[in-house]
């Protein structure tokens, strides 16, 4: 089952505000994943994290390994309609070990 | 970034009969590949995964028998749907591992997913 707590759940925001996401877990993770999904599509991979405490951007988008490696976020500045869709972040405890999904937040952007 | 394909994107059947839905890694061999269920507005549900060369493993409450999975390449994955009820319509998706040596090793890759529809 899943063992990741994403949240929020959902946001409603307008075009150009900042968004805010994480995950958080009570195990320990050595690979942090941010995906984004279109209704209809897969997965695409956004951001992948190796190290703890991390820092990587991919345009728009910010992404931190938690010191701890119990947790990570996603940050998207300046939002845009085309950011619309669902966000899952995943984690992998040990190299190829399966990947732990957390529930996914809905993103809507009001133009 | 590395690039998954699922074939077909679309099927409908009726019921009884079997779908073959195919995964391929395109830019990358895949040691690893991934069979993934979701239901709507529900995240991802790992059902198997498979390693080129060696049977499957299955979720617990998977049928293997029904769920027939063949990994006979390090880019070519299949899954079959064998005797499909409308129960198994759902978005399935696969998911690709590179294998160490490439960049990004221990990232999973997904394909656009195939959507299955059982009358």
């Amino acid at each position: 089952g899943q063992q990741l707590n994403q949240s929020p759940q959902s946001m409603f925001i307008q075009e150009g505000e900042d968004v805010s996401m994480n995950c958080t877990s009570s195990s320990i993770f050595n690979t942090w994943l941010w995906y984004k999904q279109d209704p209809g599509e897969g997965p695409v991979l956004l951001i992948a994290l190796y190290k703890a405490g991390e820092l990587t951007s991919n345009g728009r988008l910010t992404a931190q390994f938690g010191i701890t490696r119990k947790d990570s976020f996603l940050n998207i500045s300046a939002s845009i309609p085309s950011d619309v869709g669902i966000y899952f972040c995943a984690g992998r405890r040990t190299s190829g070990s399966r990947l732990t999904f957390g529930e996914g937040t809905q993103l809507t952007v009001n133009p | 970034g590395a690039v998954v394909s699922q074939h077909p994107s679309r099927v409908i059947c009726k019921s009884g009969t079997s779908v073959k839905i195919e995964c391929r890694s395109l830019d990358f061999q895949a040691t690893t590949m991934f069979w993934y269920r979701q239901f709507p507005k529900q995240s991802l549900m790992l059902m198997a995964t498979s390693n080129e060369g060696s049977k499957a493993t299955y979720e617990q409450g998977v049928e293997k028998d029904k769920f027939l999975i063949n990994h006979a390449s390090l880019t070519l994955s299949t899954l079959t749907v064998t005797s499909a009820h409308p129960e198994d319509s759902s978005f399935y998706i696969c998911s690709a591992r590179s294998h160490a040596g490439v960049r990004h090793t221990d990232t999973q890759y997904f394909g656009p997913g195939t959507r299955l529809t059982v009358l």
